[in-house]
């Protein structure tokens, strides 16, 4: 398996406009997740989907944020309108269901995508 | 208000010496912990975990540590190696979620 792929690997777009980010999960995992990296916030959980449904969105910072997973196989991120406060590296991970007996568990993670808005 | 802490952004120790990266949480509903590392340009790849049934989970030449009490959990590296220079996130969730909490990073630097 080519593990998660995300792409573009950067972006660098103008203020105010849309971008969108893609994320192909490993085939069979049944969690998809968006963070967020930066120096100040570090790693933030954006949104994460379980079998291609939303489960909890609570870390989108704005309405200008949506995400959505229309199959098993692909998932989006977009930003509409971008602001440079957006300028961040984007990952995304996929995992299969916790095991809580081992937690033998971890997410795969893409390699992200460094977004710069100017 | 951060639920996962790592209070070092850096250390540095010698090829052979032991690294030990510190993880502070807040949350006492969290009951699983990771430790993930990170090279430039790459995405993160877990390392290792620990459930708070126990605590001590060796791997290798790593092995973490979880006093629950104080709420604290570290990461031993025995003996370090220059490869092992990267960043380590800690980071925690609790067991009805799958979504894990992550501290901000700590870059340890292995110096030859």
């Amino acid at each position: 398996d080519a593990g998660v792929i995300q792409s573009p690997r950067h972006e660098v777009t103008e203020m105010g406009q849309e971008v969108t980010l893609r994320c192909k999960p490993i085939s069979g995992h049944d969690y998809l997740f968006w963070y967020r990296q930066t120096m100040m916030r570090g790693l933030e959980l954006l949104i994460y989907f379980n079998n291609n449904v939303p489960i909890d969105d609570s870390g989108m910072p704005e309405d200008r944020f949506s995400a959505k997973m229309p199959n098993a196989s692909f998932s989006t991120l977009k930003i509409q309108p971008s602001e440079p406060r957006d300028s961040a590296v984007y990952f995304c991970a996929s995992s299969l269901v916790r095991d809580r007996v081992n937690i033998n568990y971890g997410y795969t993670f893409g390699s992200g995508t460094r977004l710069t808005v100017v | 208000d951060q639920q996962v802490k790592q209070n070092s952004p850096s250390l540095s120790v010698q090829e052979g010496r032991i690294s030990i990266l510190n993880c502070d949480y807040t949350n006492s509903m969290f009951d699983y912990f990771l430790w993930y590392k990170k090279y430039p340009a790459e995405g993160p790849t877990f390392l290792i975990s620990i459930s708070s049934i126990k605590d001590k989970n060796e791997d290798g030449r790593f092995t973490v540590f979880l006093n629950k009490s104080a709420k604290h959990l570290s990461l031993h590296i025995v003996p370090s190696q220059p490869g092992d220079s990267a960043v380590y996130f800690c980071a925690a969730g609790e067991g009805g979620s799958e979504k894990l909490v992550f501290g901000k990073g700590t870059k340890l630097t292995v110096n030859p």
